[in-house]
Formats: structure tokens, sequence, C-alpha cells
């Protein structure tokens, strides 16, 4: 099994709302990641939790916050976005270690921010 | 930091017939080299990866190649099928302990029946 589950699948939200992503997996990976992917542009890293500790913060601004509440779970908290925010949000996971690096995506969310 | 090209942008093939994609990246320090197939409005499948102790790898239509000296890779479908439009990106990760993947900009493949 190398499944990704996101939620939600699609997510329209005011500039002046708070919303949340989630992403779980139950593979026994301990790292996951947050990318945003533009359309026809490869995906863009954002954050990287490492055995639930953010390790990598792509200097990403601070209306995205994301929260690794266990070793399955992955959430990032939108607030105050705006319309250039509006993309396909995803996350990833991978086993975690130095050899152990293949990275299995989930099927995003796709953000509208109005 | 790593840099990952990928050419072409767009590859137009007919059925039965193969494709490749090729990728170069700047990093000698680079060791795993991952290819991501994604269909549109999904997120990106992991199809193949190899290392960088491995020349090449393959799994059934598709084969990966990977020069370490020339610091290139290449994916090849053969006997393509329009299932296998989609598309395609390398990508990189640049030295032991690293999470960090660099992806190529991509290549939109089209399988013409």
């Amino acid at each position: 099994d190398t499944e990704v589950t996101q939620t939600p699948k699609h997510l329209v939200m005011g500039m002046t709302n708070k919303k949340s992503l989630k992403c779980e997996q139950h593979m026994g990976h301990r790292a996951m990641y947050w990318y945003k992917q533009k359309a026809k542009k490869p995906p863009e890293l954002m954050f990287v939790y490492s055995y639930e500790k953010l390790s990598i913060n792509e200097s990403v601004p601070s209306r995205f916050s994301p929260e690794c509440p266990n070793s399955s779970l992955l959430n990032l908290h939108l607030h105050a976005l705006q319309p250039e925010d509006s993309a396909l949000y995803l996350c990833a996971s991978s086993p975690g270690g130095p050899l152990n690096t293949e990275a299995f995506f989930g099927q995003g969310t796709r953000l509208t921010v109005v | 930091g790593e840099n990952v090209e990928q050419h072409p942008s767009t590859l137009s093939v007919q059925e039965g017939d193969s494709a490749v994609i090729k990728c170069t990246y700047s990093d000698s320090a680079s060791n795993y080299f991952p290819w991501y197939k994604q269909e549109l409005g999904k997120g990106p499948q992991l199809i193949i990866d190899i290392r960088s102790n491995v020349g090449e790898k393959k799994d059934q239509r598709i084969a990966v190649t990977l020069n370490k000296t020339a610091k290139h890779f290449s994916l090849h479908i053969t006997e393509t099928q329009p299932e296998d439009s989609a598309v395609y990106f390398c990508a990189a990760i640049s030295g032991a302990g690293s999470y960090q993947l660099t992806f190529g900009k991509g290549t939109k493949l089209s399988v013409i029946p």
C-alpha cells in the first residue's frame, strides 16, 4: 500500500477565511512533505517534517502554517491567503533516513482563493 | 544547489512507438533519481527510480538509464499506449540524508492512437 490520502480534494476560500488541509499515510513513513504546484509547473517544496519535527521550511510565508500531530498525520493551516496562492497542494511521504528517499504523493487539494 | 534540466517539454508519439525523455543534473553528489507520471487532476505517481550505484533499471515497458560521468539520466517507454499520455517529471536528490527533491520542468507526452 503506497497511499497518501489528502482531504479535501477541492477547497474554495475567501481571503479572510481560515481553513486546513489534511494528509494521512499509514505506511509507517517518518518523513512528510508539503508541496505547492501551479499549472504546468513542477511541484515546489514548502515544508519537510522528519520524525515529526520540522526540518525544512522553504521560506514560505507565515500565512501557511504546517503541523505534524503524529507520525501519520500532516496538516497545513491556511489564513489570510491571497489569490496567487491558488494552486494544487500536494502532500508526500517517504520512509525516512538517508537511503529511504522514495517519495509517494497524494492526489492533492485544489485550492482556489477568491 | 541542484539544477535539473529536462527535455523535451512536449513529445508526441504514435501508439506502439518508443518515447525517450532526457534529464541532466548539476550536483555530482546527487544519488537518487526518481521519475514521476502525473495525469490531469492527479498527484505525481512514482513510476521508476534509480540510485547512483546502478547504471540501468527496467520495469516491464519502462526503463531508466543513468550516466554519472555525464550527469544525465533518461526514461525510456517502449510499446507506448494511449494511457501513457501524461506529464512526466524527472527529479534528483542531492547527497545523503537530503529530503529535498529537485524536479525538472516536465515533459507532456501524448500517445496518438
